[in-house]
């Protein structure tokens, strides 16, 4: 059974830029949570969706945008870029909304210079 | 604000030992208590997740819930250099569409 899978692993864009990030969740899950994580804050939550619907969205400013296809997959966009957008992206996936627990993927490392 | 506490470590083991790493959180409507294991460089990995008050065990894992004290732990049972690692605790609210909130972790380190 495939994992999650987060295209693409690494990135570096610079300041000002826009970036599109892809999930694609485990099979039969249609939960899609994303999250950023850096050494200072940790994990902290960005958004939500369960079937294509944007459930909770995280204290995060509005250039900070997703969405959910009806096959599950989900991107996140992160328009004009900041330095301070560096991080891990982690996309989870669960089969219960989060009920049993999410699975996460690679992630995805944003550099931005 | 709702938050998940963790002492960041590192916390040091001698091979063998037992671990207990220790969390806190601070939303009473908190249902669902997750461990997460992260090596470096790596994601988030799930360990195991306990939802009533008491101790749930899996293998060398005991998962430790008291609601009343908002306190969740994890023992790790005869500790190995492969369990050195990041731990981190994360809590949920039962109902549809509430976050996963994670505590920023604690470091382990076994030496053998």
């Amino acid at each position: 059974k495939a994992g999650v899978t987060q295209t693409p692993r690494y990135l570096i864009k610079t300041r000002g830029q826009q970036v599109t990030l892809s999930c694609s969740p485990i099979s039969g899950h249609r939960s899609v949570s994303w999250y950023q994580q850096t050494p200072g804050q940790g994990l902290q939550f960005l958004f939500e969706y369960f079937s294509e619907t944007q459930r909770n969205k995280g204290n995060f400013p509005g250039r900070f945008s997703g969405r959910q296809f009806s096959n599950s997959r989900s991107e996140m966009n992160v328009s004009t870029l900041e330095l301070g957008d560096s991080a891990l992206y982690l996309c989870a996936s669960s089969f219960l909304e989060g009920v049993d627990g999410y699975t996460f993927g690679s992630g995805t490392r944003l550099t931005v210079v | 604000q709702k938050e998940v506490e963790q002492n960041s470590g590192p916390l040091s083991v001698p091979e063998g030992a037992i671990a207990s790493l220790n969390c806190t959180y601070s939303d009473r409507g908190s249902q669902s208590f997750f461990w997460y294991r992260q090596y470096s460089g790596k994601s988030p990995e799930l360990i195991m997740f306990i939802y009533s008050n008491g101790d749930k065990e899996d293998g060398r894992f005991t998962a430790q819930l008291n609601k009343a004290s908002q306190y969740v732990s994890l023992l790790i049972r005869d500790s190995q250099p492969s369990d050195s690692a990041t731990y981190l605790c994360a809590v949920k609210r039962i109902e549809a569409g509430t976050a996963l909130i994670f505590g920023k972790g604690t470091t382990l380190s076994v030496s053998s």
